[in-house]
Formats: structure tokens, C-alpha cells, sequence
């Protein structure tokens, strides 16, 4: 079965400062996807990023920028220079290939992140 | 904007009611995916349809159903309501069936069941 931990409940920081977000997941799969959500107090999901368990490459978007390490089954998330705008709950998710009839996200627990001014 | 509608936003009902919760796909979107959020679940999925089909099935009771119609739209059905129900549902939808792609979700719809 498939499993994502998002060990850090809540995480506060100032404003500008660089922050991590864990994620460690479970699966038996070698074929597999991850992503993460952001949940802002306005309370829909919206989708940051997805990654396929074949491309190990890190990757930077703006201030956002993620580190995937199948050998720690980790996709780590990090925000550099912090904005209250970036308060959000995050989500990390994992989806397991099996082709048609059977694909569902399994979430973390999310991570609370708050930035303070 | 993601282009998933979910009606109503909020709801109100007591126990043993029943309620129906409706969601639009963005445009060109075939798949449709339920998910419940809880304070003590989290994140659950529910229920996956595409063009109208079930699809895959996660932990959804047996008290709900829900189906897609031929426009696409889905509707959540939430029967025997029970206080551990209130939660906020999610609509997704996405292209393709195969979840290669990102989901695209709606801004829930919040229940209260008192």
C-alpha cells in the first residue's frame, strides 16, 4: 500500500526567511507520481508540481524549487525568500501508475506553513 | 480559477438526512474524482469516474454514491448523514483516465452535519 508522511504539522517563519517542507513516501511500485498541493485559507487545492518516479532532476520555479531522492523516497519542497503570501497548508501526494481503472492521489497528512510578517 | 465548479458551497443538515453534491468538470475533462477532507482523515479518496464510468473506488461508504452523467457533471450522494460526515468534499477532474497528469479541483463543498 501506498503511504506519504508529512512529518512537520506546522511550520512558522519570518518573512524572507528560506523554509523546507518534508515529504517521505511509501510504495511498492517502481512506476509512480508525486505532487504537491497548496491549500490556502480560501481552501481550494492548487496544483504546484508533479514529478514521475523515472526524473530524479530537481527542479526550480520561481522562489519554489523541489528535490526528489528515490533513495530516500523523499520529495522535499523548499521556498526561498518566504512571503505571508506562501501561508498555505501544502500537500504532498503520491499516485501509483497502474494504468487505467485504478489511479487515486494519496495525501499526506499536510504540512501547515505559516509566514509571519 | 480552476475551472471545477462545486455547489453548493457550504451546507447545513442534521442526521439521518440526506444531501447531493453537485460538481462541473472543467471544460474538455473527462475524469471527475471525489475527495472528503476531515480533521482526523485528511485527504481521502472517494470515488473516480470517467465519461461517465466508475473507475476506481477508495474508501467510500457505503451510505454514499455517486454517478456522472452524460454532460459530465457529477453529483456526490450523501445518504444517513451522521456527524462524522461533516467535512469538506472535493471535485477534481482531469483529462485523460490515467492519472499521469495534475488534477484540477474545485473549492469544495463544506458539509455540517449537526
Amino acid at each position: 500500500a501506498q503511504k506519504v508522511t508529512q512529518a512537520q504539522t506546522e511550520i512558522s517563519v519570518v518573512e524572507k526567511e528560506d523554509v523546507t517542507l518534508d515529504c517521505v513516501y511509501e510504495t511498492r511500485d517502481t512506476t509512480y507520481y508525486l505532487f504537491w498541493y497548496k491549500q490556502p485559507p480560501s481552501g481550494e487545492l492548487v496544483f504546484l508540481i508533479r514529478r514521475n518516479s523515472f526524473d530524479e532532476q530537481n527542479e526550480i520555479s520561481g522562489r519554489y524549487s523541489w528535490n526528489f531522492q528515490k533513495s530516500t523516497s523523499s520529495f522535499n519542497f523548499t521556498i526561498t525568500a518566504s512571503q505571508v503570501v506562501d501561508s498555505a497548508v501544502y500537500f504532498c501526494a503520491l499516485s501509483e501508475a497502474r494504468g487505467f481503472g485504478n489511479e487515486k492521489l494519496t495525501f499526506g497528512t499536510g504540512t501547515r506553513l505559516t509566514i509571519i510578517p | 480559477d480552476s475551472g471545477v465548479t462545486q455547489t453548493p458551497k457550504h451546507l447545513i443538515t442534521a442526521t439521518g438526512q440526506r444531501v447531493t453534491l453537485r460538481c462541473s468538470p472543467r471544460s474538455g475533462d473527462l475524469s471527475v474524482y471525489w475527495y472528503q477532507q476531515s480533521l482526523d482523515q485528511g485527504l481521502q479518496f472517494l470515488i473516480q469516474y470517467y465519461n461517465g464510468e466508475e473507475r476506481a473506488k477508495g474508501n467510500i461508504l457505503e451510505r454514499f454514491s455517486a454517478q456522472q452523467f452524460p454532460d459530465l457533471h457529477s453529483e456526490l450522494n450523501l445518504s444517513s448523514l451522521e456527524l462524522g460526515d461533516s467535512a469538506l468534499y472535493f471535485c477534481a477532474s482531469s483529462v485523460g483516465e490515467a492519472l499521469f497528469g495534475e488534477l484540477f479541483f474545485g473549492e469544495g463543498s463544506r458539509l455540517t452535519v449537526l
